[in-house]
């Protein structure tokens, strides 16, 4: 099984819709990070968490929320989805102790209509 | 501000030639550099890292990448490319002192012609 999974890994959905990606890791770190991707942009980082009660704002993080509900959980949230936000999701752990490798997810393709 | 520029947005190689990909990087301090490999529908995968010590490292499937600080570069390279390397490859740095953030450059289209 893979050590970092995301659900959904595709997703349509129309403007101003909630819309939830959520991301397990079965790796034990502590730490984890969602990114978006976009065509000749590169990965952005979006939220990164520390640990269960460390969360922190990335680059890029206006439009979204993150819940970090257990160690091996890290959710991302679009309260009211709008086109720009139409990419692809990473979401990333790492061990402590920085900087360390980064282990990421299959990726979610969001498509906002 | 961290920064890093990878030059090259698409490069093609025939298979068996010799492979460089470049980044440059903008940080004021000691960097923590990676190099990362996204085949197509996959996410990202470590192909090695700097943090200090000898300045050419060595990563896994063949590729190495050599750490020049007097030109803030961190080039990837492969002395004999396969088929299977065709890829989008990222290079990033850590950046302890905003956060301990990781930035990502624009990453660079790799195609394999037989």
């Amino acid at each position: 099984d893979a050590d970092v999974t995301q659900t959904p890994r595709n997703r349509i959905t129309k403007t101003g819709k909630r819309i939830m990606l959520e991301c397990s890791q079965t790796k034990g770190h502590d730490r984890m990070y969602w990114y978006r991707q976009d065509p000749g942009l590169g990965l952005r980082l979006i939220y990164y968490s520390f640990d269960v009660k460390d969360i922190n704002k990335g680059e890029i993080s206006d439009g979204y929320s993150v819940s970090r509900q257990a160690q091996a959980k890290f959710s991302l949230s679009l309260e009211s989805a709008i086109p720009n936000q139409t990419a692809l999701y990473f979401c990333a752990t790492s061990d402590t102790g920085f900087p360390d490798t980064q282990y990421f997810g299959p990726g979610t393709r969001l498509t906002v209509l | 501000a961290q920064s890093v520029t990878q030059p090259d947005i698409h490069i093609t190689v025939s298979e068996g030639a010799s492979l460089e990909l470049r980044c440059n990087y903008s940080y004021g301090a000691t960097p923590y550099l990676f190099w990362y490999v996204q085949s197509p529908g996959q996410g990202l995968q470590l192909l090695l890292k700097y943090f200090s010590g000898d300045t050419l490292v060595q990563g896994i499937k063949g590729f190495e990448a050599e750490f020049k600080r007097s030109q803030s570069s961190f080039n990837l390279r492969k002395p004999s490319v396969h088929w299977s390397d065709a890829a989008e490859y990222f290079c990033a740095v850590g950046a302890r002192n905003t956060g301990n953030q990781f930035y990502f450059g624009t990453g660079t289209s790799l195609t394999v012609i037989p």
